[in-house]
Formats: C-alpha cells, sequence, structure tokens
C-alpha cells in the first residue's frame, strides 16, 4: 500500500508566477485535504476536496484553487504568487469521516 | 488569532525520563484533538487523539489528557527514547471526522541519551 505522495519536493518561482503542486492520495482515501506550512508556524488548511468537489476551505484568498480527480489525485493550484506564498504545502489524504489525516512529505515553495 | 497554542516551542528530556508536552486552546467548539509528529523532510504522522467526551486516552508510551474546564491537553510519553526526538504539534477540530484541522505552532522534543 502506497501512501500519499506530493510532486514536486522543491521549486522556486518569482512573484506574479503561477504553480500547480500535485499529490496522490493513499490508495482507498477518498477524501484530500491541502495546508500551508510557514516556517515556524503549524500547517495551516487551506480546503478540502470529497469526490471531486471542495468541501470545507479556510481562510485563503480565490487565488488558491484545487481539484481532485477520479482517481482522488489532487492538485493545488496558486495564482498571482507573493513573497507570502513562500511555506511548506502538505497534501493529506483520509477515508471520509475517520478524522485521521496522513500526511506527504510536502512540496517546499520559495517565491523569489 | 492563534486558536491552539503550543507555548513551548522546544523541550529536553533525558533517555529514560517522562517527557510532557503541553497545548492549551481557546475555540470552545473543538470537540476532537490529535497529536502529531514530524519528522525532517518528511509529512506530519498521526500519534494519537482524545474526544472531548474523554479525558485519558493512552497508547503504548503515549498518553493524552484533557482538561477541558481549562482547555488544556498534554501528551506524556513515558519512557522517552531517542526515537521521540521529532516536532509534536497538537491539533483540533469541531468533531470527531472532521478532517479540517487547526494546528498548533509545535515544540521541537529532543531526547538526551
Amino acid at each position: 500500500e502506497t501512501g500519499v505522495t506530493q510532486s514536486p519536493t522543491h521549486l522556486i518561482k518569482t512573484r506574479g508566477q503561477q504553480v500547480t503542486l500535485r499529490c496522490s492520495s493513499q490508495s482507498g482515501h477518498n477524501t484530500v485535504s491541502w495546508y500551508q506550512q510557514a516556517l515556524g508556524q503549524g500547517p495551516q488548511f487551506i480546503f478540502q476536496y470529497y469526490r471531486e468537489e471542495e468541501n470545507g476551505r479556510g481562510n485563503f484568498p480565490p487565488r488558491f484553487s484545487g481539484l481532485q480527480f477520479p482517481n482522488y489525485s489532487s492538485e493545488l493550484n496558486v495564482n498571482a504568487l507573493e513573497l507570502d506564498d513562500s511555506a511548506l504545502y502538505l497534501c493529506a489524504s483520509s477515508p471520509q469521516g475517520l478524522g485521521e489525516l496522513f500526511f506527504g512529505e510536502g512540496s517546499r515553495l520559495t517565491v523569489l | 488569532d492563534q486558536q491552539v497554542k503550543q507555548n513551548s516551542p522546544s523541550l529536553s528530556v533525558q533517555e529514560g525520563r517522562i517527557s510532557i508536552l503541553n497545548c492549551d486552546y481557546t475555540n470552545s467548539m473543538f470537540d476532537y484533538f490529535l497529536w502529531y509528529k514530524k519528522y525532517p523532510a518528511e509529512g506530519p504522522t498521526f500519534l494519537i487523539s482524545i474526544s472531548s467526551i474523554k479525558d485519558k486516552n493512552e497508547d503504548g508510551r503515549f498518553t493524552v489528557f484533557l482538561n477541558k474546564s481549562a482547555k488544556h491537553l498534554s501528551l506524556h510519553i513515558v519512557p522517552s527514547q531517542p526515537g521521540d526526538s521529532a516536532v509534536y504539534f497538537c491539533a483540533a477540530s469541531e468533531d470527531f471526522g472532521n478532517e479540517k484541522l487547526t494546528f498548533g505552532t509545535g515544540t521541537r522534543l529532543t531526547i538526551i541519551p
């Protein structure tokens, strides 16, 4: 059974650019959540997808958007990148309703 | 507005002794609490959880205590082992099965051999 995998692991972008981060959920998990972890902070909830629909959103602007695909893989898209978007982006999957999240290793985004 | 607070950024404990990590919360709607452990270059991994209907939950060397009136929870690790050295995050949600978690800022635990 493979766990949650994310790509890329590291990337560097410049202000104003757009980025797409990808996540493959753990087998059998139909819910995916995305979190942003800034340096020295705990992870912050961005949004969650269940059966390809957004199922809850944190306090993030609309330039943060996502998709979940029929195979339960997911993408996080961020438009018009700002310096403060520099962070570790964590994807987590779960069988819906379990309450426990299974995290990937994260994608570290640096915005210059 | 930090709804989940871990006021100790770091903690050092001798191997074999008890490690106690603390967490406070302000949102009275939180009903389910979890602890996650994170090693460098890895994602957080689930450690233990507790529902607000209980005041204690135990799993091997790990015990979580919840004091709902004080809005305080703690994680006890006994005996502490070198492999326990990691960053520990406290997290909360408004009900069991709600995967929208609010995390604290973490406590870096170092176990001294």
